[in-house]
């Protein structure tokens, strides 16, 4: 149980476009999603806090308007890096809280690669 | 934003051996969590301390909660090939999960041959 997928797995894109990321648990409802940036050999950042059918909360440093989360279901959120850059270019990862809201479920992460 | 910090930064060692790594915060934690990372995947999680002092094994993993909780230690008994990845301490403010996690610089572990 507690299954995190995420789609794509990879994804390479020209600058300047927009790319989306989908973040689904499997076999369980999440109503708290987070959304993770991990650069090479670095560590995991928190970029924001998704909650079900609420605006995101975004932590200092990362801009709302470019990544654009969206979680309209209980399991699903998505992340849309809108207007890509080569520096956008990273590993993101999604993670769900548990039902019993004790701990979080990683996905495999999406690798972003923008030309 | 915080980071935690973890020592080592990496290890070599030979397949059978003991491995032990640390974390340590400026700031108390009442949650402590530890992850492994394969490349190219997401972090697994290990273990779960939730309590000062507390001590918890999962097979041939023990961890630690340090009881000034600002530190924590993971060690591996006998490791195994697939013991190879990177380990990431994680710390909570709170026993919440919809909390957010602190994560560790991270331990890569290699076994040599």
């Amino acid at each position: 149980g507690a299954v995190v997928s995420q789609h794509p797995s990879r994804v390479i894109c020209k600058s300047g476009t927009s790319v989306k990321i989908e973040c689904r648990s499997l076999d369980f409802q999440a109503t708290t999603m987070f959304w993770y940036r991990q650069f090479p050999k670095q560590s995991l950042m928190l970029m924001a806090t998704s909650n079900e059918g609420s605006k995101a909360t975004y932590e200092q440093g990362v801009e709302k308007d470019k990544f654009l989360i969206n979680h309209a279901s209980l399991t699903l959120s998505t992340l849309t890096v809108t207007s890509a850059h080569p520096e956008d270019s990273s590993f993101y990862i999604c993670s769900a809280l548990s039902l019993a809201g004790d701990e979080q479920f990683f996905g495999p992460g999406t690798r972003l690669t923008v030309l | 934003g915080q980071q935690l910090n973890q020592s080592p930064q990496s290890m070599f060692i030979q397949e059978g051996e003991d491995v032990s790594m640390n974390c340590t915060s400026s700031s108390i934690f009442n949650t402590w969590l530890w992850y492994k990372q394969d490349p190219g995947e997401g972090p697994v999680l290990l273990i779960a301390l939730y309590k000062a002092g507390e001590l918890t094994s999962n097979g041939r993993l023990t961890a630690q909660f340090g009881i000034t909780r600002k530190d924590s230690f993971l060690n591996i008994s006998a490791s195994i090939p697939s013991d190879v990845g990177i380990y990431f301490c994680a710390g909570r403010g709170s026993n919440f999960g919809n909390e957010k996690l602190t994560f560790g610089t991270g331990t890569r572990l290699t076994i040599i041959p």
